[in-house]
């Protein structure tokens, strides 16, 4: 069975230029998270789609950051206008969770390298 | 408020020999779950075990096991025997309640580098 894959592994870009990523969830699992981590810095949540819907959005940091799961299969996560505090690394993660409860494990890509010039 | 708490930035330890992780938490909330991943330097988050806070008994995955004192608030990680192979970064994490409508997301730790020597 194929992981979360991600694309791509890296991304250079200027300040200002627009950038999308892409999650491939494991197939089957309902739930999608994307989550960022700042050098140095713990990763964070930045929100969780259920099939389509956005479940939770709370750690999108503004509106420059939009994610869209359309037909509940991939998801992308576009950053429009870029900025220099934008560069982490951007972690996708899945979990079939259709009972629910605490101990779903979410499985994790390899992420996103984003650099930001 | 949750929080993880890793305090150990990097750690040593010699190949064969055991070593213990740090993590405590904090939570309101009195059901939640620990988790631990693993991020070699190759990038992708590996899921090592789970601690769920109503278990009686400590988690354990192969050479990986869970030290879960519930009343310190705290979820080591020990890995006996120590491999090359477990030089990475380790995050301990934790997701609360029962219900999924609660969203699922996952809190995590700094991390702690660990560096296996031969």
């Amino acid at each position: 069975e194929a992981g979360v894959t991600q694309f791509p592994s890296h991304s250079v870009i200027e300040k200002g230029q627009t950038v999308t990523l892409r999650c491939d969830p494991i197939s089957g699992h309902d739930n999608l998270y994307w989550y960022r981590r700042v050098m140095g810095k713990e990763i964070k949540f930045l929100l969780h789609f259920v099939k389509e819907s956005k479940q939770d959005e709370s750690g999108m940091p503004n509106n420059r950051f939009l994610a869209e799961r359309t037909g509940g299969t991939y998801s992308t996560l576009k950053v429009q206008p870029a900025e220099l505090e934008d560069s982490g690394v951007y972690f996708c993660a899945s979990s079939q969770d259709r009972t629910g409860g605490y101990g779903e494990t979410q499985y994790f890509g390899p992420g996103t390298r984003l650099l930001v010039l | 408020a949750q929080k993880i708490t890793q305090t150990q930035p990097g750690m040593f330890v010699q190949e064969k020999e055991a070593v213990t992780l740090d993590c405590t938490y904090d939570t309101s909330d009195p059901s939640y779950g620990l988790f631990w991943y693993k991020q070699p330097s190759s990038g992708e988050m590996i899921f090592l075990i789970y601690q769920g806070s109503y278990d009686q008994q400590n988690a354990t995955e192969g050479r990986y096991s869970l030290n879960f004192q519930k009343a310190r608030k705290s979820a080591n990680l020990v890995i006996s025997a120590s491999q090359l192979g477990d030089s990475a970064m380790y995050f301990c994490a934790m997701r609360e309640g029962e219900d999924n409508n609660q969203g699922g997301k996952l809190i995590f730790g700094q991390g702690t580098e660990l560096s296996v020597k031969p």
